[in-house]
Formats: structure tokens, sequence, C-alpha cells
């Protein structure tokens, strides 16, 4: 199974409408990570969340992580076709050695969520 | 700034034959990151440089696989010999900061496409 779960895996919307994309960990999340790739393209940073309740917005896109650090949305308002495309999400699942933890920062990505958006 | 640049961005050759991807990091950045990305297994670690150092190569797949960082401003990896396996689209990402840290980002280059006939 998963370390990260994104949900959904797909998703047809229709240009104008609402959205939110999903990750959940069954463990504590530290620097939770909001990719986008297009195909045949690297992954495009949108944001960057660490703390619990944090929310963070750009434009349309508007990623909050949870107060228990377990689970992180991405909202898209007013969805447009340039939002097309594969969203993912990367998180720290260990405590980082600054912190008093033993990780070096790894991050964990999710399977992704591809977006398409019809005019 | 040209972020993280990747060569080749298509490579294409035959099984048993030896591949070497390269990256050039972001200016600054002393963490290097190379990930492999398929449909079935998704965005996986392969290996961790910071300072040049490799930190944790756990998620190199096998004995057919290496990578080095001779100075901070180049990686390879390379596959010998190639398997069809091995397709998929290797990325290399960077990160400035510190070597224990989540608060700094690990940007992305372009990616190559592998395709081992």
């Amino acid at each position: 199974s998963q370390e990260l779960e994104q949900s959904p895996q797909s998703l047809i919307v229709q240009e104008g409408k609402n959205l939110t994309i999903n990750c959940t960990s069954s463990k504590t999340l530290y620097g939770l990570y909001w990719y986008k790739q297009k195909y045949g393209e690297g992954l495009i940073f949108l944001m960057m969340l660490q703390k619990g309740g944090e929310e963070k917005s750009h434009e349309k896109i508007t990623a909050k992580l949870d107060e228990k650090k377990q689970q992180s949305s991405l909202h898209i308002t007013a969805s447009q076709p340039s939002h097309a495309g594969i969203y993912l999400c990367g998180a720290g699942l260990l405590k980082p050695l600054n912190a008093g933890g033993t990780s070096y920062g790894k991050l964990t990505f999710g399977q992704g969520t591809i977006l398409t958006v019809h005019p | 700034d040209a972020g993280v640049i990747q060569s080749p961005r298509h490579e294409v050759t035959e099984m048993g034959q030896e591949v070497t991807l390269r990256c050039k990091p972001i200016s600054g950045h002393n963490s290097l990151f190379w990930y492999r990305q398929t449909m079935m297994r998704g965005l996986e670690l392969l290996i961790y440089f910071n300072n040049n150092v490799p930190i944790d190569d756990s998620g190199m797949p096998e004995d057919r696989f290496s990578a080095k960082m001779p100075n901070a401003s180049f990686s390879t990896l390379k596959i010998q010999p190639s398997e069809p396996r091995d397709s998929a689209v290797y990325f290399c990402a960077t990160r400035r900061g510190r070597l224990a840290t989540f608060t700094d980002t690990q940007y992305f280059g372009p990616g190559t496409r592998l395709t081992v006939l």
C-alpha cells in the first residue's frame, strides 16, 4: 500500500468548476509539498506547507495542511484548461535531523491525480 | 536562473547498452536527488547526494545502476547494462540548504525519457 495516498486518482471537470484533491497519510507529514506536472515535463513546484493548520494560496489554488498534519488538500477555484495536468504531493514521513529525528529530508510522493478540464 | 538542466531529454537504446544520464544542478544548491518515474511505481527516489557525497543510495535498484557527483555542478546516473524494465522517466532534483530540513524546496529538472528496446 502507498504511504501517501492521493484521491481521486483522476478528475474530469468542466471549466469554471471548483475541485479538491486530497493527500493522506497514516503518519505525521513533515514538510508537505505540492507539485504540478504536464506530460513530458518536469515537476513544477506549487506550494509548501509545514505547520498544522497552515493554508497558502497562489492565484486560484489553495493548499491546506490539517491540524494533525496527516492530510493535505489542494483546492482549485473556477478551474481553467491551463490547470490541467498531474498533481503530486510529496512529504517527509520521518522527523528531520534538525528537529531531533533521523531524516535528512527525504520526500515520499503520492501516485498523483490526473486533472482534465474541459472548456 | 537556468533551473536544473538534464541531458539528454530522450534516449532510446538497445538492451545491454550502457546509458549515461546527466544533471547540472541550480547554482548554490548543495543537495541533489535522482528519481525514477513509472506508471506502475510512481516517483521513486534512487539516490541522494549532499555536498557531492552520496548519503542515501537505498533506492538504487541493483548493481547495474551507479551514480556519481564529481563536483558541485555535475552529476551522472549510469545504467550498465540496460534492460527493458529500466524504461522510465528519470528526474534530477536539487535543493539549497542544510542536510536535514524540510524548509527548502526541491526543484526538478525536465527529466530524461529512457526507452530500452
